[in-house]
């Protein structure tokens, strides 16, 4: 059984860090790539980033550009999104998933980041 | 990166039929077959139940089904059921911005 399951999310003041894991499991976890997947309150999903099986190539939204950095550790089947200079609108519920045929085949239950003074 | 334009309601009886739209443009949805679709109950993990435009993934019934034409995609969803009532939300594979999502559509069984 496939299993993604984030962390790390929490309160932060804006201009802050916070790093986001994702452990996962029941998948050749190294074979796929992984991506990232955030819902601001009431608002819908919206792609933040996506990294290769390897961890060599990775692709970002505009709005996360030079702020964040997607990673993963396949030795330890685990995926991160390194989150700096946080504003007020990356508040949100962060989603890792799995990559299948260009959709998200599996997803976590998500980690919700909160960015207020 | 522009969202996919999706309305924000739909609604229909348990038994009948409701499709949902999915506008694009010609860099997303009316060049890559890369449309799919996700069922969305508040509070769980999004749900993958169309891809590559018409396909379903094991375990998804055939009740829901997918389509495209130019810029838009459709979800159909037959034989509503009180269970089908969530979000509903397309995505598509748009090139060098590499992937867009619409809106969400409010799908209320009546």
């Amino acid at each position: 059984e496939v299993q993604l399951v984030e962390s790390g999310g929490g309160l932060v003041q804006p201009g802050g860090s916070l790093r986001l894991s994702c452990a996962a499991s029941g998948f050749p976890f190294s074979s796929y790539w992984m991506r990232w997947v955030r819902q601001a309150p009431g608002k819908g999903l919206e792609w933040v980033a996506d990294i290769r099986g390897d961890g060599y190539e990775d692709f970002y939204v505009d709005s996360v550009k030079g702020r964040f950095t997607i990673s993963r550790d396949n030795t330890k089947n685990s995926l991160y999104l390194q989150m700096n200079s946080l504003r007020a609108d990356d508040s949100a519920l962060y989603f890792c998933a799995k990559d299948f045929a260009w959709a998200c085949d599996e997803w976590g239950q998500g980690t919700m980041v909160t960015v207020s003074s | 990166q522009s969202a996919l334009t999706q309305p924000p309601s739909a609604s229909g009886s348990p038994g009948q039929s409701v499709t949902m739209s999915c506008t694009g443009t010609s860099s997303d949805v009316g060049v890559y077959n890369y449309v799919s679709w996700y069922q969305h109950h508040p509070g769980k993990a999004p749900k993958l139940i169309i891809y590559e435009v018409t396909k379903r993934p094991s375990g998804v019934p055939d009740r829901f089904s997918g389509s495209k034409s130019g810029n838009t995609a459709s979800l159909t969803v037959s034989g509503l059921q009180a269970d089908d009532e969530a979000d509903y939300y397309c995505s598509s594979h748009a090139g060098i911005i590499r992937w867009v999502f619409g809106g969400g559509t409010k799908l209320t069984v009546l």
